[in-house]
């Protein structure tokens, strides 16, 4: 089976902080995702990665970057995380869409609750 | 922004009886994913269907697709305790467009099963 494990299930930060939050999965996929869910506004896409070293923009990228130096590995960041950044962060895998006409599903990791005080 | 609406929001039924899920989206799409999740934890993959199939059955679920109307339904038979968490709807977007490949969410039923 698939394992997609992030760092932390729960962390608590101080407004200014850097913070990084750190996903990592076992399957060989290239592509990888970092979603953010907040009730009432389900998963919202923040950045996505198909490949190492290669990114782009979901649908809220702003106040958060990130990082992948090694395939199974991705990392968001918030450079100065404040407190309309606390929310559920869920990191996701999926094998590479252009073979498989984008129909291969995602997998989920148990997602970290972060809350910047 | 958001292209699936699930409904109802939220959703109580007896263990037994059958659960019935909708979700409506505003653009073409290339598949339409439903994905589970419990409380507290990551999703789960349940079942795709892609866009020029009408119906799929996975075990107890049942999934439909209406690319006429935009809509699709998740039925689960013969529900459990077990069945209890939240399901979202996630479509994926033509190739050939700057989303493709990408899911992008409902806001998701929450059903309840009574033991």
């Amino acid at each position: 089976d698939v394992k997609v494990t992030q760092s932390s299930r729960y962390l608590v930060k101080r407004t200014g902080e850097k913070v990084f939050l750190e996903c990592v999965q076992d399957m060989d996929h290239e592509n990888m995702f970092w979603y953010r869910q907040d009730p009432g506004l389900g998963l919202r896409l923040i950045y996505f990665s198909y490949d190492v070293k290669m990114k782009e923009k979901g649908d809220i990228p702003e106040g958060y970057s990130v990082s992948r130096e090694k395939k199974e590995r991705f990392s968001l960041i918030l450079e100065s995380a404040s407190t309309n950044q606390t929310s559920m962060y869920l990191c996701a895998s999926s094998p590479i869409f252009p073979f498989t006409g984008g129909n291969q599903p995602q997998h989920f990791g148990d997602g970290t609750r972060l809350s910047i005080l | 922004s958001q292209q699936g609406e699930e409904d109802p929001q939220a959703l109580s039924i007896q263990e037994g009886e059958n659960a019935t899920m909708n979700c409506s989206y505003k653009t073409s799409i290339n598949n339409l994913q439903w994905y589970r999740q419990n409380s507290g934890r990551g999703l789960v993959h349940l079942i795709l269907i892609r866009s020029n199939e009408r119906e799929k059955h996975s075990g107890r679920l049942r999934v439909t697709l209406d690319t006429s109307k935009k809509s699709s339904s998740l039925l689960i038979t013969a529900s459990r305790a077990a069945d209890t968490a939240s399901y979202f709807c996630a479509t994926v977007a033509p190739a050939g467009g700057t989303s493709y490949g990408k899911l992008t969410f409902g806001q998701g039923t929450i059903l309840t099963v009574h033991p």
